[in-house]
């Protein structure tokens, strides 16, 4: 089975500043995927970014990047120079890369709030 | 290049009733996946499709179906709704391995 945990229900981050959004995963696949979407008010979820458990490099998006320690079975979110734009909801989601396991497991979410 | 679309947007049903929920994939995609977000909860995976067949099914009673067509568009139905099958109703097309979300159909049910 697979479980994602994120810990923070809220952040609140001033405009401009570095936020890290934190998410530990489990499962006993070898071979998985780790996603990262923002949810705004209209509900839509947008992708944001993409780590493959055997990638070599912290997966980097425009101003997201991805932390990933693989031991530790974190996958943090981090984002430079917090806009306005960015207050919305944000999941963490696994998934395993075995062929037909194609569902997306989502943590709880952290609701991020940038303030001016 | 038009992404994931999904009808209605919002619906409102009372408790007994059915309902079919509609989601039209990405250019290209040929695999629809539904998911259920109840209010402050992160998405729940419903079942996927794949060649018009559901290739893969979360924890949902059987009331919660599904059809793929052939141009890959799919539909989500729901009989003998409860109260708790409030919630949005996220579809998701992929092709191999990203999955795009469309805006998602809120249903109420009374």
């Amino acid at each position: 089975a697979q479980k994602i945990t994120q810990t923070q229900p809220g952040m609140f981050v001033q405009e401009k500043e570095a936020v890290t959004l934190d998410c530990t995963y489990d499962t006993s696949d070898p071979s998985y995927g780790l996603f990262w979407y923002k949810q705004p008010s209209s509900g839509e979820m947008i992708f944001l970014i993409y780590q493959g458990s055997y990638d070599q490099q912290n997966a980097t998006e425009g101003r997201y990047s991805l932390n990933f320690q693989k031991a530790r079975k974190s996958a943090n979110l981090v984002i430079s120079a917090s806009q306005l734009g960015d207050s919305a909801m944000y999941f963490c989601a696994m998934r395993g890369l075995i062929q037909g396991a194609q569902k997306l497991v989502f943590g709880q979410g952290t609701r991020l709030t940038i303030n001016p | 290049d038009a992404g994931v679309t999904q009808s209605p947007t919002h619906l409102i049903k009372t408790r007994g009733q059915q309902v079919t929920l509609r989601c039209s994939p990405k250019s290209g995609h040929d695999t629809v996946s539904w998911y259920q977000q109840a209010l402050g909860q992160g998405p729940q995976f419903i079942f996927q499709y794949y060649e018009e067949e559901e290739r893969q099914r979360g924890n949902f009673p059987d009331r919660f179906s599904g059809h793929q067509f052939p141009n890959y568009s799919s539909e989500l139905n729901v009989n003998a709704l409860l109260l708790g099958d409030s919630a949005l109703y996220l579809c998701a097309s992929s092709y191999l391995l990203e999955q795009f979300f469309g805006p998602g159909t809120r249903l109420t049910v009374l």
